[in-house]
């Protein structure tokens, strides 16, 4: 089964700033997802992308979607220190069952 | 708050021995997965019930077990635990398979020593 790859693994910044993340997927996907997790606890969903969409925005949440690229980014504006969680993002593979994969996880640490 | 409950938050459990895990859905969402989720990993899916039937199930042995009820609940039951179960589980829940979006429970956090 494939699995997304986040980049990096772990960010850095400070209260204001703005926050990217990228994920690299393998194969052709029905849709991509990104999670936030706080402190080891449960998963909330941010954003969907569906493969034919190109970018999305929620809030201060915009997320890419490059499927020539097999990659998809999230930037996160503005960002306030209760920004400060995991950030994951979940794939679901083409012709699937709709059970998201995924990746590892990028770290982001807002500092007031 | 998702409406998903986990419990119990934390165990501790002995090598070897037997553990259940509970997981209370959203009402009216048929579909729950469980993950299992180690220290600086993503979740990795262990197996998805629809209505009470397992519908898929990840890389893991058969140790790992499950059911899903009518009432919306389910349990993730784990045999003969070994170290390497030490982790965080989550179950989510979505309204049928088709649905993408999961809604996570807060996760139990298990230690096998």
């Amino acid at each position: 089964s494939q699995q997304g790859e986040e980049d990096p693994q772990a960010l850095s910044i400070q209260e204001g700033e703005n926050a990217t993340m990228n994920c690299s997927y393998k194969t052709s996907i029905n849709n991509l997802q990104w999670y936030r997790q706080n402190s080891g606890r449960g998963l909330v969903h941010l954003i969907l992308i569906r493969s034919n969409e190109r970018e999305k925005h929620s809030g201060r949440l915009r997320v890419t979607l490059d499927t020539s690229k097999k990659s998809s980014s999230l930037l996160i504006t503005a960002s306030r220190a209760a920004d400060t969680a995991s950030y994951f993002c979940a794939t679901d593979e083409k012709g699937g069952s709709y059970i998201p994969t995924f990746g590892r996880g990028t770290s982001l640490i807002v500092h007031p | 708050e998702t409406g998903v409950t986990q419990s119990p938050t934390h165990l501790i459990k002995t090598r070897g021995q037997q553990v259940t895990l509970r997981c209370s859905s959203q009402s009216g969402h048929n579909t729950v997965s469980w993950y299992q989720q180690a220290l600086g990993q993503g979740p990795q899916f262990i197996f998805q019930y629809y209505r009470e039937e397992e519908n898929g199930r990840g890389n893991f042995p058969p140790r790992f077990s499950g059911l899903q009820f009518p009432n919306y609940s389910s349990e993730l039951n784990v045999n003969a635990l070994e170290l390497d179960d030490s982790a965080l589980y989550l179950c989510a829940s979505n309204v049928g398979l088709a649905e993408e979006t999961q809604y996570f429970g807060p996760g139990t956090r298990l230690l096998v020593l």
